[in-house]
């Protein structure tokens, strides 16, 4: 069964950074490539980054290019977002999902950016 | 960046069929933004029901189809059960990134 379980949230001040990490299990994760999802409170869902299973492909939401950085470690199955720069309108739950395009999620996360 | 629009809320009837659609503001949707659809009900995370315009999850129940229609994807419930009743949404690929949709309410009444 594929598990992916997000971790690092919490609150930081306006202009802060923080990882997030995804570990994931339940399928050979090297194969896969990998996406950050979010979603403000109340509001939709926004593609924020994706890469490709070795790593060497990334992908990025026009609103995160240049502060977000993904990452990946396959030898430990897990999966990073580095996040720098933060703005209040970054605050949302981060879901890690199985796929650049989402085909199996995890249970996300809480970032809240607020002084 | 493109916008991709979908309907803000719906509403069927038990045992009932609805259509949900999926619109781009650059022009009719092929199957070369291959559509994917999402079901999220209210606390949860999302699941992935259509992916590739008409592809099921092996999660999918049959009641769920996809397809293209009228120059938009199309997201087709037949048979709407109470639990069906979540938010929906859609996403679209483009050479520029991946853009979801605004969601759809879908309420079983």
């Amino acid at each position: 069964e594929v598990q992916l379980l997000e971790s690092g949230g919490g609150l930081v001040q306006p202009g802060g950074s923080l990882r997030l990490s995804c570990a994931a299990s339940g399928f050979t994760f090297g194969s896969y490539g990998m996406s950050w999802v979010r979603q403000a409170p109340g509001k939709g869902l926004e593609w924020v980054s994706g890469i490709s299973g070795y790593g060497d492909s990334t992908y990025y939401a026009g609103s995160v290019k240049g502060r977000f950085t993904i990452s990946r470690d396959n030898s430990k199955n897990t999966l990073f977002l580095q996040m720098n720069s933060l703005r209040a309108e970054d605050t949302a739950v981060y879901y890690c999902a199985k796929g650049i395009i989402p085909n199996v999620w995890g249970q996300g996360t809480l970032v809240t950016v607020s002084s | 960046q493109a916008v991709v629009t979908q309907e803000p809320s719906l509403t069927v009837s038990p045992g009932g069929t609805v259509t949900l659609t999926c619109g781009s503001s650059t022009g009719a949707v092929t199957s070369g933004h291959y559509p994917y659809w999402f079901q999220q009900q209210p606390g949860q995370a999302p699941r992935t029901l259509i992916y590739d315009t008409s592809n099921r999850h092996s999660w999918t129940p049959a009641r769920f189809s996809g397809s293209l229609l009228g120059g938009k994807a199309a997201l087709t419930l037949s048979g709407a059960q109470p639990e069906d009743e979540a938010e929906y949404y859609c996403l679209l690929s483009y050479s520029g990134g991946w853009v979801f949709g605004g969601g759809t309410k879908l309420t079983v009444l």
